[in-house]
Formats: structure tokens, C-alpha cells, sequence
């Protein structure tokens, strides 16, 4: 079955930019999703075919997809953005959700 | 206001069964695919079930295959899941969530389901 690996942390500093990996096979033939899970509160999605943003995510927030890596990056990062984050890929029509990373801000 | 609403979940013994609920309000569910994740206790996503829009393309996680079953009522603004044989690793938050575009763009608040004796 196929899987998608996240790195479990990443910290950064406020302002500064952050990077969250998501590898999988070929995963750059495929396309990824991110969201973002607050304590307590529902996922939210954040990008959506490999770099596009919902209305409403701010513009800090953008991802890219090629090789075997989808990447999430946010620019400027504030306190706010504190927060688990999930990428997630189709497997012909199943969905699979990477682990997980938990992004500290400090 | 986009809202999907869960409902039916609590505490039930292992080999016990429940349903769950999913209630729409602010658009009609019958354009979209829908889908139950869950999230265990302190873990992460895992995406359980999906139903077509005609609820003619069903699938299952392995984890849960046999056991669950999906469904769906466009008239109601509503989808289903009906769980059987309930493990205790089946103790988790289940969400129901839409597809638009390849991403999940809406998910409900979460239902609780706690599999104890």
C-alpha cells in the first residue's frame, strides 16, 4: 500500500520561514494536499493540488510537488501557525494521509 | 455557513455497533464525493470510508473493511456510517469531510466513539 513519511517536528522561529516534507513513491505523479490541525480543532485545508491555496488560507502559505517530495512552505511564520500538519495524496481512489509533523513556533 | 454536523457517537462495548450521522446545511451534498477519516487518541489521520455521489463507488480503509458500512441520503443532505463489530482501536474522532478538487475542503466538527468495556 503506499505510504506517504513525514518528518514528526520542525521548529522555526517567529518570522522566519518553514519547510514540512512529505515523501512518497513518485509522489510528484500524483497530486498533494496539506492541512493544518490546531489542538482541538478540525483540519483545515491549506493547499490543494500541490500549490494551490483555498479562499481564505493567507498568501505565507504555499507547496510545491515534484520527485518523490511535496513540500510545504510558510513564509513569515507567526504564532498562529503553531499547529500538526498533514499532507495527503490519492491511491487510485483511496486517501492516504502522511503522519503528520508538528510544527513549533518559537 | 458551509456546515457538516456529526452526530451518534458515544461509548460502546467491544462487538458493539453504532451509527454515525453526517448532516449538511449550507449547500447540497448530492455534487460531492463524501468521506469519514478518523483520528485515534493523540494520533493522526486515517481515512476510513468514501461514497460516490449516486453512492455508486464505495470504498473502505483495509482496517475497517467488513465491518463498516457507508451510505448516503442526498434528499436528507446526509451520509452514513454504520459500525459493527466495534474494536477498541476503533476509539477515535470520526470526521466526515467533502471533496472538491482532490482536497478535502470541508469537514465536520468530529464525533466522539469510544469502544470500552
Amino acid at each position: 500500500s503506499y505510504e506517504l513519511t513525514q518528518p514528526p517536528s520542525v521548529s522555526v522561529s517567529p518570522g522566519q520561514t518553514a519547510s514540512i516534507t512529505c515523501s512518497g513513491d513518485k509522489l510528484g505523479d500524483k497530486y498533494a494536499c496539506w492541512y493544518q490541525q490546531r489542538p482541538g480543532q478540525s483540519p483545515v485545508l491549506v493547499i490543494y493540488q500541490d500549490s494551490k491555496r483555498p479562499s481564505g488560507i493567507p498568501e505565507r502559505f504555499s507547496g510545491s510537488n515534484s520527485g518523490n517530495t511535496a513540500t510545504l512552505t510558510i513564509s513569515g511564520t507567526q504564532a498562529m501557525d503553531e499547529a500538526d500538519f498533514y499532507c495527503q495524496a490519492w491511491d487510485s481512489d483511496t486517501v492516504i494521509f502522511g503522519g503528520g509533523t508538528k510544527l513549533t513556533v518559537l | 455557513e458551509v456546515q457538516l454536523v456529526e452526530s451518534g457517537g458515544g461509548l460502546v462495548k467491544p462487538g458493539g455497533s453504532l451509527r454515525l450521522s453526517c448532516t449538511a446545511s449550507g449547500f447540497t451534498i448530492s455534487g460531492h464525493n463524501m468521506h469519514w477519516v478518523r483520528q485515534a487518541p493523540g494520533k493522526g489521520l486515517e481515512w476510513v470510508s468514501s461514497i460516490s455521489t449516486s453512492s455508486s463507488y464505495i470504498y473502505y480503509a483495509d482496517s475497517v473493511k467488513g465491518r463498516f458500512t457507508v451510505s448516503r441520503d442526498n434528499a436528507k443532505n446526509s451520509v452514513f456510517l454504520q459500525m459493527n463489530s466495534l474494536r477498541a482501536e476503533d476509539t477515535a474522532v470520526y470526521y466526515c469531510a467533502t471533496v472538491t478538487d482532490g482536497g478535502l475542503d470541508y469537514w465536520g466538527q468530529g464525533a466522539l466513539v469510544t469502544v470500552s468495556s
